[in-house]
């Protein structure tokens, strides 16, 4: 299994909060991912990184930044959290576009 | 509007039973893959179909690709109680696009 590491696991906030996520990869591979996982709605990408310092937006990027200034870290920012980015956030990382993702463990944030 | 849908959202099942599940699209995919995601942990890859009309098995479990390249299908022979998870198509447009996840089937296999 590829070695990615999500940090924390669980994490209970306020609203108006900042809130930073970490994704820590072994693995060298080049892109990166931030997804979030909401029932019915299934992965939905959040940010993704195709390099140090290069990053780009996915579908539901409003409300999040990323930052990756480590090839093998990767954070997800909530600027000032709000009740509806409570989620299941999920790291992943690929050789490139187009090639299978690897998985994290998932990090499960409530918003209060 | 999901670009993938699959079918059934929720599958309840008896141990010993046979099952498919659908993922649909009315896009064309130059692959499909397939995830299964167990209970507080990530989704793990299953298989890739690239070819339309492919056949592939993975012990119990076979996955098809539509001739179309619009949808594929996983039947699992004689379901056990491991088999139980979600499981989430997932499709790239392009080699070199992200890739699209579909909604996820929810499968319980009860002993």
């Amino acid at each position: 299994d590829a070695g990615i590491t999500q940090s924390p696991r669980h994490k209970v906030t306020e609203t108006g909060t900042p809130v930073t996520l970490r994704c820590h990869q072994t693995e060298n591979h080049r892109y990166m991912y931030w997804y979030r996982q909401d029932p019915g709605h299934g992965l939905r990408l959040i940010h993704y990184s195709y390099g140090v310092k290069d990053t780009d937006k996915g579908e539901v990027s409003d409300g999040y930044s990323v930052s990756r200034s480590k090839t093998e870290d990767f954070l997800l920012t909530l600027e000032s959290a709000t009740s509806s980015q409570t989620s299941v956030y999920f790291c992943a990382i690929s050789w490139a576009l187009g090639e299978t993702q690897y998985f994290g463990p998932g990090t499960r944030l409530l918003v209060l | 509007t999901q670009l993938l849908e699959q079918s059934p959202q929720f599958l309840s099942i008896q141990e010993g039973e046979n099952l498919t599940v659908y993922c649909n699209s009315s896009s064309v995919f130059s692959s499909l893959q397939w995830y299964r995601q167990e209970p507080g942990e990530g989704p793990v890859l299953l298989v890739t179909v690239v070819t339309g009309g492919e056949v592939k098995k993975l012990k119990r479990l076979t996955f098809q690709f539509g001739d179309a390249r619009k949808d594929s299908s996983l039947h699992i022979t004689a379901a056990q109680p491991g088999d139980t998870g979600l499981y989430l198509c997932a499709g790239f447009k392009t080699s070199y696009d992200k890739v699209i996840f579909g909604p996820g089937t929810s499968l319980s296999v009860i002993p």
